[in-house]
């Protein structure tokens, strides 16, 4: 399968514990994203980078939340000290420049993530 | 970002075609309409978009208004699978490409 991948699946941590997750696109885009979904919402974006530049931060992005894309291929999202707040799918989808211009993204399958 | 209006919850018959619709009253120039879809416990799923001329894939059809204030999705022949979330997105083709979801339109599809 050459979808977009990510790891763990599932995550359950107590409060206050640092999580980190993987997310590896579909190579050769160049573009990734994470997003984060909670129950009955649609996802949210929280940051995306163009190879291993960041390129926007959402303020949803608090200073817990670090990510990284360190040779512009796979990417982790770290959340140090969770919060019951933080429990939430988080998406991760890539893209690249189609022949007709656009940025359809892909999506994985999502790390969902549960703070105790 | 423009914002879009969905219906929250849809019902059609198996086989039928099943339309989507979406309000988009302050839309952009530049920007597209960008159709989702997600079914349960896995991650969106891109189906179709497009400006302004109405647009067609393997998927679905995309019926834009002349004043692309709204905006349509066919699925033609819908079938048990189609039952999804269905996410109405504008967005800027070049640029920030970042999408903003709503809660979408639950589409359920009764055999």
């Amino acid at each position: 399968d050459t979808g977009v991948s990510q790891d763990p699946r599932h995550k359950i941590t107590k409060r206050g514990q640092n999580v980190t997750f993987r997310c590896d696109p579909i190579s050769e885009h160049n573009r990734l994203y994470w997003y984060r979904q909670t129950l009955g919402q649609g996802p949210e974006f929280l940051t995306y980078f163009q190879n291993e530049a960041q390129l926007e931060k959402s303020r949803l992005l608090s200073d817990r939340f670090s990510a990284e894309r360190p040779k512009g291929s796979f990417s982790t999202l770290e959340i140090q000290r969770t919060e019951q707040g933080d429990s939430a799918m988080y998406l991760c989808a890539s893209s690249f420049l189609s022949s007709l211009g656009s940025y359809e993204q892909y999506f994985g399958p999502g790390t969902r993530l549960t703070v105790t | 970002d423009a914002k879009t209006t969905q219906p929250p919850s849809m019902d059609c018959a198996e086989g039928r075609a099943a339309n989507l619709p979406c309000n988009h009253s302050t839309i952009s120039g530049n920007e597209y309409v960008y159709w989702y879809r997600q079914i349960h416990s896995q991650g969106p799923q891109y189906i179709i978009h497009g400006l302004k001329n109405n647009e067609t894939n393997e998927m679905a059809s995309l019926i834009i208004t002349e004043d692309r204030k709204s905006s349509t999705l066919i699925l033609p022949h819908a079938t048990l699978r189609d039952t999804a979330v269905y996410y109405c997105i504008v967005s800027p083709n070049f640029g920030n490409e970042k999408l903003t979801f709503g809660t979408g339109t639950r589409l359920t599809i009764i055999p």
